[in-house]
């Protein structure tokens, strides 16, 4: 079965660390993996994606992710946390079987940034 | 400005109600989702469509419908509320065919059925 899985509910970090969100899957064939964050009562916002080629990728408001294939992961990362980062982000990924264009999404991470 | 608007942003009925929560796209896409979201929680596929007079169920079984008539248009319609339908629906939409097109979302219905 085709799955995504964000282990961690909720990540700390003070502002100006590094962060990371941890995403992994587990899909038949080649996925196509994204990243969305969601602020409070607001629809998902497209952050980055991956299809092929560099395994990391840079993407909107500094953030970048780095795709492991032997690993099934597909971490959000950034450099320097804000505290205007703090929101929900969802991992997803869609495979290249069939043309359905149908996300998987993760359940979530809640990222905290504390100044 | 291309863009995806749904409507209302909020809704509060009585159960037994018939509701139409609405979804419009300037962006010309094909494809058109929509999802259900509770608090918080990760996002679930409750109907899609591939384009004008296309519409199939998605992963979360929902007694809402949808239809297709117009490209840019993807109502969602409740025939009955309840409580249980109590949640934040978001509509999104992608260009057509290329699995690589991330998903553009509205900014969302959150209904509440007293």
């Amino acid at each position: 079965a085709q799955s995504v899985a964000q282990p961690e509910d909720q990540v700390n970090v003070a502002e100006g660390n590094p962060l990371t969100v941890k995403c992994t899957y587990s899909v038949s064939g080649n996925p196509y993996l994204f990243w969305y964050v969601q602020y409070p009562n607001r629809g998902l916002q497209f952050l980055l994606k991956y299809i092929t080629g560099d395994n990391l990728v840079k993407g909107s408001y500094g953030f970048e992710a780095e795709f492991n294939k032997s690993q099934t992961s597909f971490h959000l990362k950034k450099p320097s946390a804000l505290v205007s980062d703090s929101a929900l982000y969802f991992c997803a990924v869609r495979t290249l079987s069939g043309n359905t264009g149908k996300l998987i999404f993760g359940q979530g991470t809640t990222l905290q940034v504390k100044p | 400005e291309a863009d995806i608007y749904q409507t209302p942003r909020y809704l509060v009925i009585g159960t037994g109600k018939k509701i139409t929560l609405e979804c419009s796209q300037t962006m010309g896409h094909d494809k058109m989702y929509w999802y259900q979201q509770d608090p918080g929680m990760e996002l679930h596929l409750i109907h899609y469509s591939y384009g004008v007079n296309s519409t199939e169920k998605g992963d979360l079984s929902s007694e809402s419908t949808v239809s297709r008539i117009r490209t840019e248009h993807f109502p969602l319609t409740l025939e009955s509320a309840r409580p249980s339908h109590t949640s934040q629906y978001l509509c999104a939409s992608s260009e057509r065919l290329a699995g690589n097109n991330e998903q553009f979302f509205g900014p969302g219905t959150r209904l509440t059925v007293l």
